[in-house]
């Protein structure tokens, strides 16, 4: 397996536009989350997804930040607009059902100017 | 999921036994102990994990204490190569799937 596959690796948007980052689960893991990393505030959980459902979204920093997973192969995070201050590495993870290791994807750098 | 206690940064020799200390004085008996590592721009990487009893794996070595409210994660012989960030996290298994809430971790750097 190619592991946890994120999309773009990079991106660079002006503030106002909508961003969308791209995750692919590794195959037949059943958990999904999304995590955003800073310097100031280091990795955060945003929200995590089980079974195809969004369990927990406590930690989506407002309503410009939406996450949807369409089936068990896709995940998307879209931030629509973005602001300057969204700017960070996004990592999707993946694992199978429950205390079991969690495999995270390469990122995306995200920068809004 | 109870907090975590680590110290901001440590050094090891190359060769010598990396030991990363962690404390988790409120942990509660259904909570485990993870160890990840993030290297340098790459996502974190699952070390080890253990409940009560001491762990091994190819990587490393989880020693928890009798009253698992501290933990130590052994790394036996390091390498140039595992300087890195070493997160120590506790969380609850649930049926519903789980999160890893990431603290600051250990900067470890292994110098020649």
């Amino acid at each position: 397996d190619a592991g946890v596959i994120q999309s773009p690796r990079h991106e660079v948007t002006e503030m106002g536009q909508e961003v969308t980052l791209r995750c692919k689960p590794i195959s037949g893991h059943n958990s999904l989350f999304w995590y955003r990393q800073t310097m100031m505030r280091g990795l955060e959980l945003l929200i995590y997804f089980n079974n195809n459902v969004p369990i927990d979204d406590s930690g989506m920093p407002e309503d410009r930040f939406s996450a949807k997973m369409p089936n068990a192969s896709f995940s998307t995070l879209k931030i629509q607009p973005s602001e300057p201050r969204d700017s960070a590495v996004y990592f999707c993870a993946s694992s199978l059902g429950t205390n079991t290791e969690a495999f995270f994807g390469q990122g995306t750098r995200l920068t809004v100017v | 999921d109870a907090k975590t206690t680590q110290p901001p940064s440590m050094d090891c020799a190359e060769g010598r036994a990396a030991n990363l200390p962690c404390n988790h004085s409120t942990i509660s008996g259904n909570e485990y102990v993870y160890w990840y590592r993030q290297i340098h721009s790459q996502g974190p990487q699952y070390i080890i994990h253990g409940l009560k009893n001491n762990e091994t794996n190819e990587m490393a070595s989880l020693i928890i204490t009798e009253d698992r409210k501290s933990s130590t994660l052994i790394l036996p012989h390091a390498t140039l190569r595992d300087t890195a960030v070493y997160y120590c996290i506790v969380r609850v298994g649930s049926n519903s799937g789980y999160a890893l809430n990431f603290g600051k971790g250990t900067s470890l750097l292994v110098t020649p």
